[in-house]
């Protein structure tokens, strides 16, 4: 099953509003989390690394007061998309890294395909 | 230097035939290399993944092979299957200000004929 979570899968809003995304580890603690961005048939474009109870760190290129992280506990991080526009109509991937005894890897939710309209 | 770089963009290969996707990198800091598979809609599956210290990796019809001289690495499935048809990224991790990083391919788009 999957170790990650998101919600909602697929958000359809207006263009000014602010929508929030939320990423869940399941059975496990994380304290840093990722969030990517997806175009239509592109690769996976790191957007910020989520930092449990400090501040999120972003790539170059992002704007950090129009994607705000917060990684409240060691579960849940989300990213809200203030003031959307319809060019931040993308697919939003959360990850985190588990390490277990079968070996170490980074799993990723299964994204929220945002649609700004 | 923190580029991967992926071929082919797009293949096609015969049910029971084998596909190869290859990865070359630059930067000698990257310390582990992953494969993920993703379906349309859905987020990327973590496949199978080497360190460098190994030159192949197998975990059933999926074969890593890992040449670290050449800084290459490619992905094999053998007997491929229509079920196989996905978009397959490689990626490589590197460390920075204490942080993980994933640094992906471009992805190449899979199909398999029946």
């Amino acid at each position: 099953g999957a170790v990650v979570s998101q919600h909602p899968s697929w958000v359809i809003c207006k263009s000014g509003t602010s929508v929030k995304i939320e990423c869940r580890s399941l059975d496990f603690q994380a304290t840093t989390m990722f969030w990517y961005r997806q175009f239509p048939k592109q690769s996976l474009m790191l957007m910020a690394t989520s930092n449990e109870g400090s501040k999120a760190t972003y790539e170059q290129g992002v704007e950090k007061d129009k994607f705000l992280i917060n990684h409240a506990s060691l579960t849940l991080s989300t990213l809200t998309v203030t003031s959307a526009h319809p060019e931040d109509s993308s697919f939003y991937i959360c990850s985190a890294w588990l390490g277990t005894s079968g070996g170490l890897g980074q799993y990723f939710g299964p994204g929220t395909r945002l649609t700004v309209t | 230097q923190q580029q991967v770089k992926q071929s082919p963009q797009s293949l096609i290969v015969q049910k029971g035939g084998i596909s190869i996707i290859n990865c070359a990198y630059e930067n000698t800091a990257f310390d582990y290399f992953p494969w993920y598979q993703q379906f349309p809609g859905k987020g990327p599956a973590l496949l199978i993944a080497i360190r460098p210290d190994v030159s192949e990796k197998k975990e059933g019809r999926f074969t890593i092979s890992f040449n670290k001289s050449a800084k290459q690495f490619s992905l094999h499935i053998m007997d491929s299957q229509p079920g196989d048809s996905a978009t397959y990224f490689c990626a490589a991790r590197r460390h920075f200000q204490g942080a993980q990083k994933l640094v992906f391919g471009q992805g190449t788009r899979l199909t398999i004929n029946p």
